[in-house]
């Protein structure tokens, strides 16, 4: 499998532009994660669902951000307008209900690094 | 909400030495899972402990879930270069309760090994 992939890797825009980042998670895992990390905040989660249901959204920082999983293998994370404030990486993360595994570990995609000018 | 407190933030070692680093909580978890982040990549799961009082290796790396279900310790044996990067504690809860399928982090530790 390739792994969770998030695209872009890097992205760069201006304040009050919209941002949509990109998530596939590993196929068959029934949860998916949204992180964003920071310096001074660490690794906040902002979002996460089970089976595309959203089931904790209270991480989101305001309403400018809003988090969609249309179907089982792809989700986004929106952010309008941007602010720099928002300047920070953010994962995605996916983990599965099969017992077969370790269960309850999370697969971090490799992050977009995002910075708001 | 739950917290995990992680220490120490941040460790100078010398190559060869141990390192020991380890999260305590105020909430009680069912599973303990310490992960590492390399530059420039996301968090990787290095061991997993699902019972209380258990003890895993992982080659240098040996984790303990603690008696209390509520902390938990990593150390690192003999420590090398690549073992350059942050660690994360993380706690989670049973499926079946509230917050399902979630992990709650610690705030990492960033470790760095001098040649």
């Amino acid at each position: 499998d390739a792994g969770v992939i998030q695209s872009p890797r890097h992205e760069v825009t201006e304040m009050g532009q919209e941002v949509t980042l990109r998530c596939k998670p590993i196929s068959g895992h029934d949860y998916l994660f949204w992180y964003r990390q920071t310096m001074m905040r660490g690794l906040e989660l902002l979002i996460y669902f089970n089976n595309n249901v959203p089931i904790d959204d209270s991480g989101m920082p305001e309403d400018r951000f809003s988090a969609k999983m249309p179907n089982a293998s792809f989700s986004t994370l929106k952010i309008q307008p941007s602010e720099p404030r928002d300047s920070a990486v953010y994962f995605c993360a996916s983990s599965s209900d099969d017992r077969e595994g370790p269960t309850d570990t999370q697969y971090f995609g490799p992050g977009t690094r995002l910075t708001v000018l | 909400g739950q917290q995990l407190n992680q220490s120490p933030q941040s460790m100078f070692i010398q190559e060869g030495e141990d390192v020991s680093m380890n999260c305590t909580s105020s909430s009680i978890f069912n599973t303990w899972l310490w992960y590492k982040q390399e530059p420039g990549e996301g968090p990787v799961l290095l061991i997993a402990l699902y019972k209380a009082g258990e003890l895993t290796s992982n080659g240098r790396l040996t984790a303990q879930f603690g008696i209390t279900r509520k902390d938990s310790f990593l150390n690192i044996s003999a420590s090398i270069p690549s073992d350059v990067g942050i660690y994360f504690c993380a706690g989670a809860t049973p499926r079946g309760g509230t917050n399902a399928g979630k992990s709650t982090f610690g705030d990492g530790t960033t470790l760095t090994v001098k040649p």
